[in-house]
């Protein structure tokens, strides 16, 4: 099915280790965007790209990198994962604002 | 500084009812407006827009009505159904696409 697929689903990780968060998209969108979704706080963007080869700082950048590997594939990397990165992080593309956000089901990413 | 905001955390409505959700944005630069929907464990799925320069948009049971000059707009489902439980997020966007995000609103549809 056509779509946004995130990976892994699920990860524990301890305080200090390093993850990267895995996105793809096979919908042709120029846009990739990260979020992370918190109780009453909504969703927040953490990182976006309008368009393959650029990357810019979202909301809530601190403590994360991202790489626009291609057109398809938006990565999000914890280099030293504290517990405060607790968070379900989704995952979105984008064309035409019309259409609204193309949304991945999430990670749920829990640092102990 | 929470630009898009929804005070509601939840919203519980008899089947058949209708169900209004509510949001408050402070950005005058918005001028695109979205509702999304989300299940547990799914990732938020787009729902119904409207563009400023319209009062009113509506999909089947789905009406978005936006006030600008109270910088308001509010979600109407009609009728509520059980399957219409969900998160249901605002969000808005200036131009630039990126989309700001509203906390969110539990709504449950009791039968």
């Amino acid at each position: 099915n056509a779509g946004v697929t995130q990976t892994p689903k699920f990860q524990v990780l301890k305080t200090g280790q390093s993850m990267t968060l895995q996105c793809a998209q096979d919908m042709n969108h120029n846009s990739m965007y990260w979020y992370r979704q918190d109780p009453g706080m909504g969703l927040r963007l953490i990182y976006y790209s309008a368009s393959e080869g650029t990357t810019d700082k979202g909301e809530v950048p601190n403590g994360y990198n991202v790489s626009r590997l291609n057109k398809r594939e938006f990565s999000l990397r914890l280099e030293s994962a504290a517990p405060s990165q607790t968070s379900v992080y989704f995952c979105a593309s984008s064309e035409l604002r019309v259409d609204g956000y193309t949304f991945g089901s999430g990670t749920r990413l829990t640092v102990v | 500084d929470q630009q898009v905001k929804q005070n509601s955390p939840s919203l519980s409505v008899q089947e058949g009812r209708i169900s209004i959700l509510n949001c408050d944005y402070t950005n005058s630069m918005f001028d695109y407006f979205l509702w999304y929907k989300k299940y547990p464990a799914e990732g938020p799925t787009f729902l119904i827009s409207i563009s400023s320069i319209k009062d009113k948009n509506e999909d089947g049971r789905f009406t978005v009505f936006l006030n600008k000059s109270a910088k308001h707009l509010s979600l109407h489902i009609v009728p509520s159904q059980p399957g219409d439980s969900a998160v249901y997020f605002c969000a808005a966007s200036g131009g630039a696409q990126k989309l700001v995000f509203g906390q969110g609103t539990r709504l449950t549809i009791n039968p």
